[in-house]
């Protein structure tokens, strides 16, 4: 079964504007961690923004911010005021437990195209 | 800039070869991951080291295998090249283990297997 879902392909916006990057997983830990990350072509996963399972408030970083809803199990990304830099691929990642390896779990990703 | 650093960025090889990849993680990190990018795809974990053992595997055969030596450098080895082992192999470091333990990813080697 997906672990991560991202249902958006791509996404094209407007200089300025906000975009909202779609993120929904399935886990049956207490204890797990979601993550963003930006890829952009010079291949670099670069980290955004992290929210714990715990955390009651949402994280934010900047211009990012996580749309975090644990009942319905999706940690959607806001980039607020985009702008050309942010054109990439955002995937959206999870690491389950406490224990042994903590490998990250990735979902396939959103190409993000911002437009002048 | 995330202090982790990969070599060779591009390499060609044949299929049945061997290669090696390099990383140089952050100083400090003790902890080091290896991830295959495929066209198109999200990483996928292939394994990790913790203090120069591996601690944790993915779903990738015995043929790839790894090294961690205490300079906080790695290796990543591929025996017997097939031609699904074409992609973006991506090292990343993190200080410690843990749930909330973010990952600094290096640039990654392109592979192609000819």
């Amino acid at each position: 079964a997906q672990k991560i879902t991202q249902t958006q392909p791509g996404m094209f916006v407007q200089e300025k504007e906000a975009v909202t990057l779609d993120c929904t997983y399935d886990t049956s830990d207490q204890s797990y961690g979601l993550f963003w990350y930006k890829q952009p072509s010079s291949g670099e996963m670069i980290f955004l923004i992290y929210q714990g399972s715990y955390d009651e408030q949402n994280a934010t970083e900047g211009r990012y911010s996580l749309n975090f809803q644990k009942a319905r199990k999706s940690a959607n990304l806001v980039i607020s005021a985009s702008q050309l830099g942010d054109s990439a691929m955002y995937f959206c990642a999870m690491r389950e437990g406490e224990g042994g390896a903590q490998k990250l779990v990735f979902g396939q990703g959103t190409r993000l195209t911002i437009n002048p | 800039e995330t202090g982790v650093t990969q070599s060779p960025t591009h390499l060609i090889k044949t299929r049945g070869q061997q290669v090696t990849l390099r990383c140089s993680s952050q100083s400090g990190h003790n902890t080091v991951s290896w991830y295959q990018q495929a066209l198109g795809q999200g990483p996928q974990f292939i394994f990790q080291y913790y203090r120069e053992e591996e601690n944790g595997r993915g779903n990738f055969p015995p043929r790839f295998s790894g090294l961690q030596f205490p300079n906080y450098s790695s290796e990543l080895n591929v025996n017997a090249l097939e031609l699904d082992d074409s992609a973006l192999y991506l090292c990343a470091s993190s200080l410690k283990t843990g749930v909330s333990e973010k990952l600094f990813f290096g640039s990654g080697t392109q592979l192609s297997v000819l």
